[in-house]
């Protein structure tokens, strides 16, 4: 029944390591979002995918690299993980390309943090 | 880019209403609204498009002056289940979506 899942819920590793978070929704969407979401609670997007493709790839290091096998999916890979990368990382759905007006359906979020 | 809003935190006693503003310094097109509850994720509450037009959901409804760039939330008669961090969000002409800074709102007996 769950829309938007993502998995793990929470992540605890080392500075330095390589972590996947992974995202799917079984709502039919045909794009998908990455959310960073910060200790003051800012909400910044980082990448945005419709139907496979790259739309929107706000200024995020390139140690973040998003990954789409298939419009349901859509999984988030970050490599040499660094203090400031703790965070909330929120996957987010809606129809049609971005800018159509549909609301956005999120998953629960993955609590990132760094040792 | 990214929307202000205003306050950043307000307080409210059950039954009081409140009102908060979302300001954008670019033309806006439409304007989104969330609701995100404490350690949970946002949740949508309403989308406003060009024309003023004025949108409910519950007791809570939302207006958008394309004009002044702004939108403002309106919450009437606040309940318990109404604290939460509320969120407007705005597409650019580049269609990036971007968040506002978040208004906390936590309502009290």
């Amino acid at each position: 029944d769950t829309a938007v899942s993502q998995t793990p819920k929470y992540l605890v590793t080392q500075m330095g390591n390589d972590k996947s978070i992974k995202c799917e929704q079984n709502l039919g969407h045909d794009t998908m979002y990455w959310y960073k979401q910060d200790s003051k609670k800012f909400l910044k997007i980082m990448f945005s995918y419709n139907n496979k493709e790259l739309i929107i790839n706000e200024t995020v290091p390139n140690r973040f690299s998003p990954k789409s096998p298939d419009k349901a999916h859509l999984n988030l890979h970050i490599n040499s993980l660094e203090l400031g990368d703790s965070a909330v990382y929120f996957c987010a759905s809606s129809q049609g390309v971005p800018g159509n007006n549909q609301p956005q359906h999120f998953g629960d979020g993955t609590r990132l943090s760094i040792l | 880019q990214q929307p202000v809003q205003s306050p950043q935190a307000v307080i409210l006693r059950e039954g009081e209403d409140a009102v908060i503003n979302c300001s954008s310094s670019k033309a806006l097109y439409s304007v989104h609204w969330y609701r995100q509850k404490h350690g949970e994720a946002p949740v949508f509450l309403m989308i406003l498009l060009k024309g003023g037009e004025q949108k409910g959901h519950e007791k809570i409804s939302a207006s958008f002056n394309e004009k002044k760039q702004q939108s403002s939330l309106y919450l009437t008669a606040s309940q318990l289940s109404y604290s939460g961090t509320y969120f407007c969000g705005i597409y650019n002409r580049g269609n990036q979506f971007y968040f506002g800074t978040g208004t906390s709102l936590t309502v009290i007996p």
